[in-house]
Protein backbone atom coordinates (compact mmCIF):
# COMPACT_ATOMS: atom_id res chain seq x y z
CA UNK A 1 0.00 0.00 0.00
CA UNK A 2 1.18 3.28 -1.00
CA UNK A 3 1.20 5.95 2.16
CA UNK A 4 0.56 9.39 1.22
CA UNK A 5 2.06 11.96 3.98
CA UNK A 6 0.85 15.73 3.83
CA UNK A 7 2.44 18.49 5.25
CA UNK A 8 1.96 20.83 7.43
CA UNK A 9 -1.31 19.87 9.64
CA UNK A 10 -2.26 22.59 9.72
CA UNK A 11 -1.79 26.01 7.94
CA UNK A 12 -2.69 29.39 9.65
CA UNK A 13 -3.17 31.92 6.72
CA UNK A 14 -4.80 35.43 6.52
CA UNK A 15 -7.08 36.02 3.00
CA UNK A 16 -5.00 37.07 0.29
CA UNK A 17 -2.03 34.93 1.18
CA UNK A 18 -0.56 31.85 -0.14
CA UNK A 19 -0.70 28.59 0.76
CA UNK A 20 1.11 25.68 0.13
CA UNK A 21 0.30 22.24 1.05
CA UNK A 22 2.58 19.35 0.43
CA UNK A 23 2.11 15.39 -0.27
CA UNK A 24 4.48 13.28 -0.20
CA UNK A 25 4.35 9.64 -1.49
CA UNK A 26 6.11 6.52 0.45
CA UNK A 27 6.92 5.40 -3.48
CA UNK A 28 6.41 6.32 -6.60
CA UNK A 29 3.09 7.75 -8.02
CA UNK A 30 2.68 8.35 -11.52
CA UNK A 31 1.75 11.73 -11.92
CA UNK A 32 -1.64 10.63 -14.01
CA UNK A 33 -2.84 9.20 -10.89
CA UNK A 34 -2.45 11.87 -8.40
CA UNK A 35 -5.49 14.02 -7.06
CA UNK A 36 -6.49 16.56 -4.18
CA UNK A 37 -9.92 17.38 -3.12
CA UNK A 38 -11.17 19.78 -0.77
CA UNK A 39 -13.64 19.15 1.89
CA UNK A 40 -15.81 21.85 4.19
CA UNK A 41 -17.31 20.93 7.79
CA UNK A 42 -20.40 18.99 7.00
CA UNK A 43 -19.95 18.62 3.28
CA UNK A 44 -18.39 15.81 0.95
CA UNK A 45 -15.00 16.20 -0.90
CA UNK A 46 -14.95 18.16 -3.94
CA UNK A 47 -12.31 17.05 -6.73
CA UNK A 48 -9.92 20.12 -6.86
CA UNK A 49 -7.22 18.34 -9.02
CA UNK A 50 -5.79 15.65 -11.24
CA UNK A 51 -3.21 13.91 -12.75
CA UNK A 52 -1.21 15.85 -10.51
CA UNK A 53 -1.68 19.32 -11.98
CA UNK A 54 -4.99 19.68 -14.20
CA UNK A 55 -7.92 21.46 -12.84
CA UNK A 56 -11.34 20.17 -12.70
CA UNK A 57 -14.39 21.51 -13.95
CA UNK A 58 -15.24 24.79 -12.58
CA UNK A 59 -12.24 24.72 -9.99
CA UNK A 60 -10.66 28.66 -10.46
CA UNK A 61 -7.30 29.18 -11.94
CA UNK A 62 -5.93 30.13 -8.52
CA UNK A 63 -5.40 26.46 -7.31
CA UNK A 64 -2.65 24.79 -9.38
CA UNK A 65 -1.05 21.31 -8.67
CA UNK A 66 2.72 20.30 -9.27
CA UNK A 67 4.91 17.87 -8.82
CA UNK A 68 5.98 13.91 -9.70
CA UNK A 69 7.47 10.67 -8.54
CA UNK A 70 7.11 10.70 -4.53
CA UNK A 71 6.39 14.90 -4.26
CA UNK A 72 3.27 16.73 -4.60
CA UNK A 73 2.54 20.17 -4.09
CA UNK A 74 -0.74 22.08 -4.12
CA UNK A 75 -0.87 25.47 -4.23
CA UNK A 76 -3.52 28.58 -3.63
CA UNK A 77 -2.17 31.90 -5.20
CA UNK A 78 -4.29 34.06 -2.92
CA UNK A 79 -6.27 32.44 -0.05
CA UNK A 80 -10.27 33.75 -0.77
CA UNK A 81 -12.47 33.27 2.41
CA UNK A 82 -14.11 30.07 0.91
CA UNK A 83 -11.01 28.83 0.46
CA UNK A 84 -10.63 27.92 4.47
CA UNK A 85 -11.54 24.05 4.56
CA UNK A 86 -9.30 20.59 4.89
CA UNK A 87 -7.08 19.20 1.52
CA UNK A 88 -6.22 15.86 1.03
CA UNK A 89 -4.16 14.23 -2.01
CA UNK A 90 -5.68 10.82 -3.03
CA UNK A 91 -3.39 8.08 -5.20
CA UNK A 92 -5.84 6.23 -7.37
CA UNK A 93 -5.44 3.50 -10.36
CA UNK A 94 -3.63 1.07 -8.35
CA UNK A 95 -4.68 -2.22 -7.79
CA UNK A 96 -2.34 -1.76 -4.64
CA UNK A 97 -5.29 0.41 -3.35
CA UNK A 98 -6.71 4.03 -4.04
CA UNK A 99 -5.04 5.97 -0.77
CA UNK A 100 -5.66 9.44 0.65
CA UNK A 101 -3.21 11.38 2.47
CA UNK A 102 -3.96 12.38 6.53
CA UNK A 103 -5.65 16.09 5.20
CA UNK A 104 -4.14 19.78 5.73
CA UNK A 105 -5.95 22.17 7.68
CA UNK A 106 -5.88 25.62 6.02
CA UNK A 107 -7.47 28.30 8.74
CA UNK A 108 -8.03 31.84 9.41
CA UNK A 109 -5.09 33.20 11.17
CA UNK B 1 -27.27 15.93 -12.28
CA UNK B 2 -26.08 12.97 -10.69
CA UNK B 3 -26.84 12.06 -7.35
CA UNK B 4 -26.25 9.07 -5.56
CA UNK B 5 -28.29 8.78 -2.23
CA UNK B 6 -26.73 6.68 0.32
CA UNK B 7 -28.77 4.56 3.21
CA UNK B 8 -28.70 1.59 5.69
CA UNK B 9 -26.38 3.34 8.06
CA UNK B 10 -27.25 3.26 11.80
CA UNK B 11 -26.19 1.39 15.35
CA UNK B 12 -25.13 -1.80 15.36
CA UNK B 13 -23.22 -3.74 17.85
CA UNK B 14 -19.64 -5.39 17.52
CA UNK B 15 -19.39 -8.61 15.62
CA UNK B 16 -22.77 -8.02 13.91
CA UNK B 17 -23.61 -7.06 10.19
CA UNK B 18 -24.86 -4.09 7.84
CA UNK B 19 -25.43 -3.53 4.25
CA UNK B 20 -25.04 -0.16 3.12
CA UNK B 21 -26.84 0.94 -0.43
CA UNK B 22 -26.38 3.79 -2.65
CA UNK B 23 -29.08 4.68 -5.04
CA UNK B 24 -26.90 6.42 -8.25
CA UNK B 25 -29.31 8.72 -10.97
CA UNK B 26 -28.69 11.00 -13.57
CA UNK B 27 -26.21 8.92 -15.59
CA UNK B 28 -25.36 5.65 -16.75
CA UNK B 29 -24.58 3.54 -13.54
CA UNK B 30 -23.28 0.62 -15.93
CA UNK B 31 -20.47 2.58 -17.40
CA UNK B 32 -18.62 3.37 -14.42
CA UNK B 33 -16.80 2.16 -11.78
CA UNK B 34 -18.03 2.89 -7.72
CA UNK B 35 -15.95 3.42 -4.66
CA UNK B 36 -16.76 3.56 -0.44
CA UNK B 37 -15.27 6.25 1.19
CA UNK B 38 -15.34 6.54 5.20
CA UNK B 39 -14.76 9.19 7.56
CA UNK B 40 -13.94 8.41 11.23
CA UNK B 41 -16.07 11.37 13.64
CA UNK B 42 -12.93 14.42 13.13
CA UNK B 43 -10.90 11.71 11.31
CA UNK B 44 -9.36 12.14 7.22
CA UNK B 45 -10.66 10.34 4.29
CA UNK B 46 -10.59 6.31 4.40
CA UNK B 47 -10.58 4.94 1.19
CA UNK B 48 -12.18 1.22 1.39
CA UNK B 49 -13.11 -0.23 -2.12
CA UNK B 50 -14.05 -0.42 -5.57
CA UNK B 51 -15.65 -2.32 -7.73
CA UNK B 52 -15.05 -2.09 -11.49
CA UNK B 53 -18.09 -0.95 -14.06
CA UNK B 54 -19.17 -4.33 -14.74
CA UNK B 55 -18.44 -6.29 -11.53
CA UNK B 56 -15.58 -8.03 -12.59
CA UNK B 57 -13.19 -6.74 -10.06
CA UNK B 58 -13.17 -5.43 -6.65
CA UNK B 59 -10.68 -4.03 -4.71
CA UNK B 60 -10.27 -3.40 -0.60
CA UNK B 61 -8.34 -1.62 1.76
CA UNK B 62 -6.45 -4.12 3.95
CA UNK B 63 -8.59 -2.65 7.10
CA UNK B 64 -11.84 -4.07 5.72
CA UNK B 65 -10.24 -7.04 3.34
CA UNK B 66 -11.98 -10.26 4.44
CA UNK B 67 -15.09 -9.10 6.24
CA UNK B 68 -16.26 -6.08 3.88
CA UNK B 69 -17.91 -7.24 0.12
CA UNK B 70 -18.87 -4.10 -2.20
CA UNK B 71 -21.26 -5.29 -4.43
CA UNK B 72 -23.56 -3.82 -7.35
CA UNK B 73 -26.78 -4.57 -9.51
CA UNK B 74 -26.81 -2.13 -12.83
CA UNK B 75 -30.35 -3.13 -13.25
CA UNK B 76 -31.27 -1.40 -10.34
CA UNK B 77 -28.63 1.31 -10.60
CA UNK B 78 -27.44 -0.02 -6.69
CA UNK B 79 -24.30 -0.02 -5.34
CA UNK B 80 -23.48 -1.95 -1.98
CA UNK B 81 -21.48 -2.86 0.86
CA UNK B 82 -21.90 -5.65 3.00
CA UNK B 83 -20.17 -4.99 6.42
CA UNK B 84 -19.37 -8.19 8.47
CA UNK B 85 -17.82 -8.53 11.71
CA UNK B 86 -17.96 -5.11 12.74
CA UNK B 87 -15.60 -2.97 14.96
CA UNK B 88 -15.38 0.00 16.78
CA UNK B 89 -12.83 1.67 14.30
CA UNK B 90 -15.51 0.88 11.74
CA UNK B 91 -17.32 3.90 13.17
CA UNK B 92 -17.43 6.41 10.19
CA UNK B 93 -19.63 8.21 7.60
CA UNK B 94 -19.55 5.78 4.60
CA UNK B 95 -19.75 8.21 1.63
CA UNK B 96 -20.52 6.64 -2.10
CA UNK B 97 -18.69 8.32 -4.90
CA UNK B 98 -18.62 7.60 -8.75
CA UNK B 99 -15.35 6.98 -10.16
CA UNK B 100 -14.22 9.14 -13.14
CA UNK B 101 -14.04 6.30 -15.39
CA UNK B 102 -14.93 2.10 -16.00
CA UNK B 103 -12.20 1.06 -13.86
CA UNK B 104 -10.68 3.10 -11.34
CA UNK B 105 -8.12 4.94 -12.96
CA UNK B 106 -9.96 8.02 -13.23
CA UNK B 107 -10.57 10.23 -9.96
CA UNK B 108 -13.63 10.65 -7.78
CA UNK B 109 -15.73 13.05 -9.27
CA UNK B 110 -19.04 12.51 -7.57
CA UNK B 111 -19.67 11.73 -3.65
CA UNK B 112 -23.10 10.91 -1.81
CA UNK B 113 -23.85 12.66 1.31
CA UNK B 114 -22.61 9.91 3.43
CA UNK B 115 -24.57 7.42 5.67
CA UNK B 116 -23.39 7.26 9.18
CA UNK B 117 -22.61 4.09 10.84
CA UNK B 118 -21.84 3.42 14.43
CA UNK B 119 -20.54 0.26 16.18
CA UNK B 120 -21.16 0.31 19.64
CA UNK B 121 -22.68 -2.23 22.09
Amino acid sequence: EIVLTQSPGTLSLSPGERATLSCRASQSVSSSYLAWYQQKPGQAPRLLIYGASSRATGIPDRFSGSGSGTDFTLTISRLEPEDFAVYYCQQYGSSRGWTFGQGTKVEIK
Amino acid sequence: QVQLVESGGGVVQPGRSLRLSCAASGFTFSSYGMHWVRQAPGKGLEWVAVIWYDGSNKYYADSVKGRFTISRDNSKNTLYLQMNSLRAEDTAVYYCARDGGKIGLKPIGYWGQGTLVTVSS
